[in-house]
């Protein structure tokens, strides 16, 4: 089962613009993190945010997290065409059984960049 | 330093075959997880292993197993195929046992088709 929901499903935008996607999510997690995915093919990894961040940047992306609300959103500034992908958020979550490496992922966030 | 490695890249079995998928970590990363994923669920976590050891599970079928070796490439197995099995397969792998402050390294995926 995923962890949570992505909105919008899809966005398009001009070159230029600002693009921005909302995670939400049910249960404590460890940290958050966003991955992109060029059409169908493995996944990269853009930025984590721990559970005791608000908020992140890195280049063009900003994350904030706010685990009260139980939400995150990436802003990705001044896009590109290059841009063009599915945007995915992960959950490390809390397991209290030991250690673990599993990610619960959002819906995704399908972004077309027009130039 | 290499990145993730997924043989074969695509995949065409009829349903009943079994199949077997492999998956080289960076070197020196410990842990290997497995997802899939598909069009209507999305991406599912499959299992987790680190050093040989399967740590955790996802909700999959008895028929979905996996295994990982000493020198921490992992396979995994999918026996008695059905037409829903068709997605593509990701592999991650890690270098820490937790991934409170670490990111994981997707692979490009094996496409597997089910006829």
């Amino acid at each position: 089962s995923q962890q949570g929901e992505e909105d919008p499903q899809a966005l398009s935008i001009q070159e230029g613009e600002n693009a921005t996607m909302n995670c939400s999510y049910k249960t404590s997690i460890n940290n958050l993190q966003w991955y992109r995915q060029n059409s169908g093919r493995g996944l990269v990894h853009l930025i984590l945010i721990r559970s005791n961040e608000r908020e992140k940047h890195s280049g063009r992306l900003r994350v904030t997290l706010d685990t009260s609300k139980k939400s995150s959103s990436l802003l990705i500034t001044a896009s590109r065409a290059a841009d063009t992908a599915s945007y995915f958020c992960a959950t490390s979550v809390m397991n209290y059984g030991g250690a673990t490496n599993k990610l619960i992922f959002g819906t995704g966030t399908l972004l077309a960049v027009q130039p | 330093k290499a990145g993730v490695t997924q043989t074969p890249r695509y995949l065409i079995k009829t349903r009943g075959q079994q199949v077997t998928l492999s998956c080289s970590p960076i070197s020196g990363h410990r842990s290997v997880s497995w997802y899939q994923q598909t069009p209507g669920q999305g991406l599912q976590f499959l299992f987790e292993y680190f050093s040989e050891t399967q740590r955790n599970k996802g909700n999959f079928p008895g028929r979905f197993s996996g295994r990982q070796f000493s020198n921490s490439r992992s396979e995994m197995n999918v026996s008695t195929l059905e037409l829903g099995d068709s997605a593509l397969y990701l592999c991650a792998s890690s270098m820490l046992r937790d991934t409170s402050y670490n990111e994981q390294f997707f692979g490009p995926g094996t496409r597997l088709t089910v006829l």
